[in-house]
């Protein structure tokens, strides 16, 4: 079954503070991998494709391990701005579809 | 930048009633989507659209669901005989090429709520 797991939080932290989100997915035929940001009743909006080699973008973070099955990103100096939920999503390969985790919960408090 | 547009935002239908959501892909994209987010889920694919035909679809997208694209513009997703499970949101997706690198872009959505 293709599945994407993560932790669904919430992660309260507090403003400045570096957070980091993990995501598992089960099928090993996955070929490219990425994070979106959900605000509440939003449409999804990538934040960063994530490549093999780990990719950085600004504040954000983000590691691929294929032989884990394994994908993080870490938020550094967090904004209030930051609360919202992050979503883990891949594309299998053979496909064009995104299947996405259920997401997890970030709130950044003053 | 550009972007998906949809309408309408929000739309109440009574049960056994059918719906046309409609879209409008960003102009030079040639892959759509349609998504479904039931409140609290995670979100699901249901169709995508390519060179006039469906390329695929998944065990959600049944008889009840059909897609068209009527004209050079707009994308439809019409759900027929809804039901009070069909309570969504409703997201069309589109993409300039194979997405892998890049992933979509969405629109904002749909509210579909079955009475």
């Amino acid at each position: 079954r293709k599945e994407v797991e993560q932790d669904p939080g919430p992660f309260n932290v507090p403003e400045g503070a570096t957070v980091a989100f993990n995501c598992t997915y089960s099928n090993s035929a996955s070929q490219s991998f990425f994070w979106y940001r959900q605000d509440c009743r939003k449409e999804p909006k990538l934040l960063m494709s994530v490549y093999s080699s780990g990719n950085e973008d600004g504040r954000f973070t983000a590691q691929l391990n294929r032989a884990s099955q394994y994908i993080s990103l870490l938020i550094r100096d967090s904004k209030l701005s930051d609360s919202a939920t992050y979503l883990c999503v891949v594309i299998h390969s053979g496909y064009s579809t995104l299947t996405f985790g259920k997401g997890t919960m970030l709130l950044v408090s003053p | 930048e550009p972007e998906v547009t949809q309408t309408p935002s929000h739309q109440v239908t009574q049960m056994g009633q059918e719906v046309i959501l409609r879209c409008v892909p960003i102009s030079n994209h040639l892959y759509f989507y349609w998504y479904r987010q039931i409140l609290g889920q995670k979100v699901e694919f249901l169709v995508s659209f390519y060179n006039n035909e469906i390329s695929e679809k998944s065990e959600i997208f049944d008889d009840q669901f059909s897609v068209e694209r009527p004209d050079g513009s707009n994308f439809t997703l019409k759900i027929r005989s809804t039901k009070l499970e069909d309570s969504a949101m409703y997201f069309c997706a589109s993409s300039e090429s194979s997405p892998g690198a890049y992933g979509y872009t969405f629109g904002s959505g749909t509210r579909l709520t079955v009475v």
